[in-house]
């Protein structure tokens, strides 16, 4: 099946700063989003994003899917962005969605 | 809109004992599916649904059952508890097969 690789694993900024979160993989998908896990657990849609780019406020999102790979951009990081993110892919004709094992970022104050 | 709920919140199960996990979602969509969340793994899907009457297995399906009697619910049956399904367990649907994910607030399951 399709392989999902989420990099990096773990991210630590100060407030105020951008990171960026990766996600590759394996073969062709026509869905790929991106979930934020807060620290209680709740898991929330950000982004469905097969192919372009789109933008929510301090969040983006690019996915090139030729390349096999979807990038999520978190500008001017608040202590509310914590949390685990992950990708998740289903290739075409499949209504599964695989997920990756998630980048954990901790934003300190 | 409720979106998705799930019924329990917590669970503790003795080895052996079944239980049924509920899930039901208010926005008419038509899948439905299961993950299972352990530390360092991710989410792993259990069981899914495209429609009333459809299901089809995941990574993960041994152990579990579903049905899907009707749009709105599509509950997860533990049939005889072992510790490894020890887990966070959540259910999500979505309009179609190209549409966004909506998760419901997870039930914590601990098998003693």
């Amino acid at each position: 099946g399709i392989q999902v690789e989420q990099s990096p694993p773990d991210l630590i900024l100060q407030e105020g700063a951008n990171s960026t979160l990766r996600c590759n993989f394996s073969d062709s998908v026509n869905n790929l989003q991106w979930f934020h896990q807060n620290p209680w657990g709740q898991l929330i849609n950000l982004f469905y994003i097969p192919s372009g780019t789109k933008q929510n406020g301090r969040l983006s999102a690019t996915t090139v899917a030729t390349e096999r790979y979807s990038l999520l951009y978190i500008s001017s990081s608040q202590t509310t962005d914590s949390g685990v993110y992950f990708c998740a892919v289903a290739q075409g004709g499949s209504e599964k969605l695989v997920f990756g094992k998630g980048t954990k970022l901790t934003v300190n104050p | 809109n409720a979106g998705v709920t799930q019924t329990p919140k917590f669970q503790v199960l003795k080895t052996g004992q079944s239980m049924t996990l509920q899930c039901a979602q208010d926005m008419n969509h038509e899948y439905m599916s299961w993950y299972r969340q352990d530390p360092g793994m991710g989410l792993r899907l259990i069981h899914y649904s495209v429609g009333a009457g459809i299901t089809d297995q995941g990574e993960v399906p041994n152990g579990y059952n579903v049905s899907r009697s009707t749009t709105e619910d599509f509950p997860l049956r533990l049939l005889s508890a072992a510790p490894s399904q020890t887990s966070v367990y959540f259910c999500a649907s979505m309009r179609t097969e190209n549409s966004p994910l909506h998760f419901g607030n997870g039930t914590r399951l601990t098998v003693t």
